[in-house]
């Protein structure tokens, strides 16, 4: 079946340090990944969307400066989070897609970054 | 602006009886309606969809219904069971699914045995 790992799980950081998270799909060739933040007591904000051989498209209130995205191949995308601070707490979602409409967007169980 | 938006917030319902999830939203573009489910400490979970063209899904205990006049749609879970505790999440997307997803901010359902 389709999977998505996340790594790491859980991850702590001091204020100001970067911290870089991993999505790796298995069974299946993520054409498109798509970066989730949930943050305590909010719904999931979609931080970019990335399609293979296209441009990373970020959303409003997040940069490619703040949130660099590598998706190097079909089967993996990794995301920094560059100089963290309070704020950036959250869980972290890597949403995969299978090329193809009408796919579902198989979600890993996401990495959980706390800034101290 | 929330385009996606669900009530109640919380919801608890005893075993057996029937639960019902609300959602609603503003942007007419969007064609394609994802619920998922999320536990504690997981990532959301697919449950049920439904396009745009159909009123009606289900899916053993889940049914979606759904009015494209009124932008509204409702999730359905019959014979409650304390296992379908979670919190879940009404989401939209156009394009059948091939643009963004944008999530509603959740209904946590506790099922009271």
């Amino acid at each position: 079946g389709a999977l998505v790992y996340q790594y790491p799980r859980r991850t702590i950081c001091k204020s100001g340090t970067s911290m870089r998270m991993e999505c790796q799909a298995v069974g299946f060739q993520a054409t498109s990944v798509a970066w989730y933040r949930q943050s305590p007591q909010k719904t999931f904000e979609l931080i970019a969307l990335s399609t293979v051989n296209s441009a990373i498209k970020y959303e409003q209130n997040f940069t490619q400066e703040k949130f660099p995205i590598s998706h190097p191949n079909l089967s993996f995308s990794s995301m920094t989070v560059l100089n963290a601070y309070l704020e950036d707490r959250g869980l972290y979602l890597c949403g995969a897609r299978a090329p193809g409409g009408d796919t579902e967007v198989f979600f890993g169980k996401g990495t959980r970054l706390t800034v101290v | 602006q929330q385009q996606v938006r669900q009530s109640p917030q919380s919801l608890t319902v005893w075993e057996g009886e029937t639960a019902i999830l609300n959602c609603s939203y503003e942007n007419s573009a969007f064609d394609y309606f994802p619920w998922y489910q999320q536990f504690p400490g997981e990532g959301p979970a697919l449950l049920i969809a439904i396009r745009s063209v159909s009123d009606k899904k289900e899916d053993g205990r889940f049914t979606i219904f759904f009015n494209k006049r009124e932008k509204k749609l409702s999730l359905h879970i019959t014979d409650s069971q304390p296992g379908d505790s979670a919190t879940y999440f009404c989401a939209a997307s156009s394009n059948y699914g091939n643009e963004k997803i944008t999530f509603g901010a959740g209904t946590k359902l506790t099922i009271k045995p």
